[in-house]
């Protein structure tokens, strides 16, 4: 079974300010990693997807995030945030076996930018 | 290209009631999954469907809720006999039927979200 973490239920941060936003996952299996955004009332868009390779993965919108195998650690991070990033952001995993993304998420960041 | 659609958007039903949410999928697109948000978490995986078939319904509640997606028209969540602890936000995901799980990025509709008086 997989379970993710998300550490920080709120993060407040002020414009153009630097923001990490942390994400923990247990699994007994390999599994794929990602970070979505879910603006009010709207859906989940991607921002990024880890599957292979390079453990640092580039997103829309200026987001990035690090893989840490040994820590077991996708965090998602920012160097300068805007106004309209405010959002929530979910991290989750899928375990790579079978032919679809079964999604666990996290239970979410709410991520509020201030002028 | 029009994104996944869910209708409606908003949906309020008294207890003991029929919830009927309907997901379109994104063209081209045969493979469906129905999450669950409940207030304050994240999404929970309810069920997995491809054309005419159930694949994976772990996550669905056993009794009062089933799934289809026929093989013409859209994908339908049907909850029976609502109680108020089915009030939640409701979205559809779908994919691609490609062999690789890598290739199969979900898109999310914009969700129906039920409430139950």
């Amino acid at each position: 079974a997989q379970s993710v973490t998300q550490l920080d239920s709120q993060v407040p941060v002020f414009e153009e300010a630097p923001v990490e936003l942390r994400c923990n996952y247990s699994s007994s299996v390999s599994v794929y990693l990602f970070w979505y955004v879910q603006y009010p009332n709207q859906g989940l868009q991607l921002l990024l997807k880890y599957l292979s390779g390079s453990t640092l993965v580039k997103g829309i919108n200026g987001f990035e995030a690090e893989f840490n195998k040994s820590q077991t650690s996708f965090h998602l991070r920012k160097p300068s945030v805007h106004i309209s990033d405010t959002a929530e952001y979910f991290c989750a995993v899928s375990p790579l076996s079978g032919g679809y993304n079964k999604l666990i998420f996290g239970a979410g960041t709410r991520l509020a930018v201030h002028p | 290209n029009a994104g996944v659609m869910q209708n409606p958007r908003h949906l309020v039903r008294r207890r003991g009631q029929e919830a009927r949410l309907r997901c379109s999928p994104m063209k081209g697109h045969s493979h469906v999954y129905w999450y669950r948000q409940l207030p304050e978490e994240g999404l929970k995986f309810m069920v997995y469907l491809q054309k005419e078939n159930i694949i994976d319904e772990s996550g669905m509640p056993k009794e009062r809720f089933s799934a289809e997606f026929p093989k013409e028209g859209p994908s339908i969540l049907r909850i029976q006999q609502v109680v108020r602890g089915d009030s939640a936000a409701y979205f559809c995901a779908s994919s691609e039927a490609a062999r690789e799980a890598r290739s199969n990025e979900q898109f999310f509709g914009p969700g129906t979200r039920l409430t139950v008086l």
